[in-house]
């Protein structure tokens, strides 16, 4: 049980691109969905929070206009990387959780890779 | 500042030969310390979660204990297959019903055959 599944896993674009990425939990409503970077050899920094149905809450630094998110079901979450930039390169991992309570289960990540 | 830090950054272990992972945190109100696996190119696996000291919990060759200022996790006799990046985590309470998770940087585990 608690399966998030994102995609896609990689993905290479030109500079200028916009990206979209999907998180969806499969077996499990998800109340609440969180999106991470996470450079090498590096912890897992929390970019933003997303509540079904409401605005995302972003953390101190993080560009909402450049990443945007929508969480339009209890299953679903897409973050936007827009006018995506060669610094923009990272692995970009969701997670989803059904409740306060509940631990965070995470998908298996999508490699970014900006030319 | 909430925060967390794991040692060592990276062990290797020989097949079969028993250690211990720490992390240490500073946290406003803990709301759960949690351990988390890690493989290359994946996301975290959830492993543990851990509420109040004293608190112990196993899985397998795991075992996941707890204090008022760290964790530990203890990896008896390992296998090959338990070669990954262990990563500890602490959610505290951010107000407007926001919980959030601080990750440490992981402890690179490698088991030699």
């Amino acid at each position: 049980g608690a399966v998030v599944s994102q995609h896609p896993s990689w993905v290479i674009c030109k500079s200028g691109t916009s990206v979209k990425i999907e998180c969806r939990s499969l077996d499990f409503q998800a109340t609440t969905m969180f999106w991470y970077r996470q450079f090498p050899k590096q912890s897992l920094m929390l970019m933003a929070t997303s509540n079904e149905g409401s605005k995302a809450t972003y953390e101190q630094g993080v560009e909402k206009d450049k990443f945007l998110i929508n969480h339009a079901s209890l299953t679903l979450s897409t973050l936007t990387v827009t006018s995506a930039h060669p610094e923009d390169s990272s692995f970009y991992i969701c997670s989803a959780q059904s409740g306060g309570n509940q631990p965070q289960h995470f998908g298996d990540g999508t490699r970014l890779s900006i030319l | 500042e909430d925060q967390v830090t794991q040692s060592p950054e990276a062990l290797r272990l020989q097949e079969g030969e028993s250690s211990s992972l720490n992390c240490s945190y500073t946290v406003s109100g803990l709301r759960g310390l949690f351990w988390y696996r890690q493989d290359p190119g994946k996301g975290p696996e959830f492993l543990f979660t851990l509420y109040s000291a004293g608190e112990e919990k196993e899985k397998e060759r795991l075992k996941a204990t707890l204090t008022k200022k760290e964790s530990f996790l203890h990896i008896t006799a390992p296998k090959p297959e338990d070669s990954a990046t262990y990563l500890c985590a602490v959610r505290a309470f951010y107000g407007a019903g926001s919980y959030q998770l601080t990750f440490g940087k992981g402890t690179k585990l490698s088991v030699i055959p």
